[in-house]
């Protein structure tokens, strides 16, 4: 009865491949978010979806694209891998954007 | 523009010892600060936010407006302490939580 679950847990894919993230949670929550955390634990926000609608989408590059089919799922797609996009993404959920984050486990993403 | 500073990378205490993780905010605002907590190869976690003025795990945390400012702190610290620590903000309106870069806390037998 994981709250927030993300598949896979370990990827690791060649320069130039596309892959997907998933993320599934079943709090009920509005909002959905993916973070980054690099190889120095540095986390940073990429995007935010409240009730499947993006509403925070930082600098990141257009070669990720969030996609959230209902307000329980938020997938990660990214295209055209780089070396740089190894690290950790976390997906994580709140009830509302102001409310304190539940965090799934990571996918740590290894680009070779 | 908000900001969440931990000054310290890497922060080792014995067990026993006292354990003080620093955090300092800037925002203008009226801010609702946090503690989130990795334990070794598992989720962040929240510990505890300011509003709650609570205990986890024996850790408190006390919001100094005036030295923009929510230290963690732990009187003694146990080796079950051993995580990253991240102190986030999160400012008003549709903003997301703001995360410091982290401190690990490395707590030696």
């Amino acid at each position: 009865d994981t709250a927030v679950s993300q598949t896979p847990k370990y990827l690791v894919t060649q320069m130039g491949n596309d892959k997907s993230i998933k993320c599934e949670q079943n709090l009920g929550h509005d909002t959905m978010y993916w973070y980054k955390q690099d190889s120095k634990k540095f986390l940073k926000i990429m995007f935010s979806y409240n009730n499947k609608e993006l509403i925070i989408n930082e600098t990141v590059p257009n070669r990720f694209s969030p996609k959230s089919p209902d307000k329980a799922h938020l997938n990660l797609h990214i295209n055209s891998l780089e070396l740089g996009d190894s690290a950790v993404y976390f997906c994580a959920s709140s009830p509302t954007l102001n409310s304190p984050l539940h965090f799934g486990n990571g996918t740590r993403l290894t680009v070779t | 523009a908000q900001r969440v500073t931990q000054p310290e990378k890497l922060l080792s205490v014995f067990k026993g010892a006292p354990v003080e993780l620093k955090c300092n905010y800037s925002y203008s605002g009226s801010p609702e600060l946090f503690w989130y907590v990795q334990y070794s190869r598992q989720r962040l976690q929240l510990l505890l936010r300011h509003i709650s003025r609570e205990s986890i795990k024996g850790f408190t945390a006390d919001l100094n407006k005036g030295e923009t400012s929510f230290h963690l702190k732990k009187p003694f610290a146990q080796e079950e302490d051993s995580a990253m620590y991240y102190c986030a903000l999160h400012p008003s309106g549709n903003t997301p939580l703001v995360f410091g870069k982290g401190t690990r806390l490395s707590v030696i037998a």
